[in-house]
Parts: C-alpha cells; structure tokens; sequence
C-alpha cells in the first residue's frame, strides 16, 4: 500500500496561469479530503469528496479554485488565474469512510507563485 | 460548525521532561480526536487517537486523555526527545461530518 500519493511535489506557476494537483487516495479509501496550509500556519480546512460527489466545500475559495473527484482516476484540485496569496502548501487526506474519519495525509504539493 | 482551539502555539522543554498540549472543542457530538506530528517541510501524521467511549489511550511515551464533560482533550509525551521536536496538532469532527477542523497546532522543542 503507497499510502496517499500526491503529485507534483513542487509546482512554480506565474500569476495568471492554472495550477492542478492531484491526490491518489490509498487503496480502499474512498473519501478525499483536501487542505491548505500556509508557511508557519495551521491546516485549513477546503474541501471533501467522495468519488463523483462533493460533500463539502465550505472550506474553497468561492472563486478560482475547483475540485473533483472522478470515477477513476484521482481527485484533482484546480486553481485557476492564480495570485501570489495562493502560494501554500496543499495537502490531501484520505479515509476509508463508513464512519471511519481516521485520515492519512500525503506528501503535499508546495505550490509557488512568481 | 467545529471550533478547536489548541495551546501552548508553542512549547519548548528539555530532553527527559514531560510535554503536554491541550485542545478544547465546541461541538458536543464529536466523537473521535486524533493528534497529528508534522516535522518541517513533512506531512501531518497521525501519532495517537481517542474516541469518546474513553478516558485515556496509552502507546509508549505519548499518551491522550479525553474529558468529553468540559469538551477537552490533551496529548501527554513522556521523556522527551528531541526527536520530538515537531509542529503537533489536535483535531475533531463536526457532528454528521466526517471532515476533521484541525486546532493552530503547536510548536514543541526539545533541547538536548
């Protein structure tokens, strides 16, 4: 078992480009969560999915920022036109769900805008 | 929703010291409380969990102890290393959530 899978570790994007990132839960695991962590800050809080569905997302950006969490494949986060505010370390969690919130994290994608 | 306020924001000891971190919660139906490490530039990672139907969980030095009547819970590291050194968090789920709010987190150093 791989654990939770994130790729890309690092991401550069100039501001007005689309930043995507992508989390493979781990095997079994079929609740998604995604959150942002700015330098020297604590985890927030932006988003869960299951697969096709988006169970909350109270946590997003009202603008810009997008996610899904397909049928097959992995759950994508999208950050669109991005500004140099978004620059932050995005860390997506899994759960098996069925009750279970026991979440394990990936490595995060360190995003930087220039 | 959840709210969880965690402190000390940070904690600095000496190696062989006892460190305690202690988060409350708001949210009376909240059921389960883990506690996450991160070291620099890592993932969280989970260390330790309760649930409600206890007081008290155990797993070599860490220990978390749960007071479900004053909506607190708290992480206990015994003979602290500075291996322990790490940014710690405390979490809880909003009731018919299975999302975790995680508390500020806090900074423990260890000093040799």
């Amino acid at each position: 078992n791989a654990g939770v899978m994130q790729n890309p570790r690092h991401l550069v994007r100039r501001r007005g480009q689309e930043a995507r990132l992508r989390c493979s839960p781990m095997k079994g695991h079929s609740h998604v969560y995604w959150y942002r962590q700015l330098p020297e800050e604590g985890l927030k809080f932006m988003v869960y999915l299951q697969k096709e569905n988006i169970i909350d997302e109270s946590g997003m950006p009202k603008e810009r920022f997008s996610a899904e969490f397909p049928k097959e494949g992995p759950s994508i986060l999208r950050i669109q036109q991005v500004v140099r505010g978004d620059s932050a370390a995005y860390f997506c969690a899994s759960s098996p769900g069925q009750g279970s919130t026991e979440a394990f994290f990936g490595q995060g994608t360190r995003l930087t805008v220039v | 929703g959840e709210n969880v306020e965690q402190h000390p924001s940070t904690l600095s000891v000496q190696e062989g010291d006892s460190a305690v971190i202690k988060c409350t919660y708001s949210d009376s139906a909240s059921n389960y409380f883990p506690w996450y490490k991160q070291e620099l530039g890592k993932r969280p990672q989970l260390i330790i969990d309760i649930r409600s139907n206890v007081g008290e969980k155990k797993d070599q030095r860490i220990a978390v102890t749960l007071n479900k009547t004053a909506k607190h819970f708290s992480l206990h590291i015994t003979e602290t290393q500075p291996e322990d050194s790490a940014v710690y968090f405390c979490a809880a789920p909003p009731k018919g959530y299975s999302t975790l709010t995680f508390g500020k987190g806090t900074m423990l150093l260890v000093s040799p």
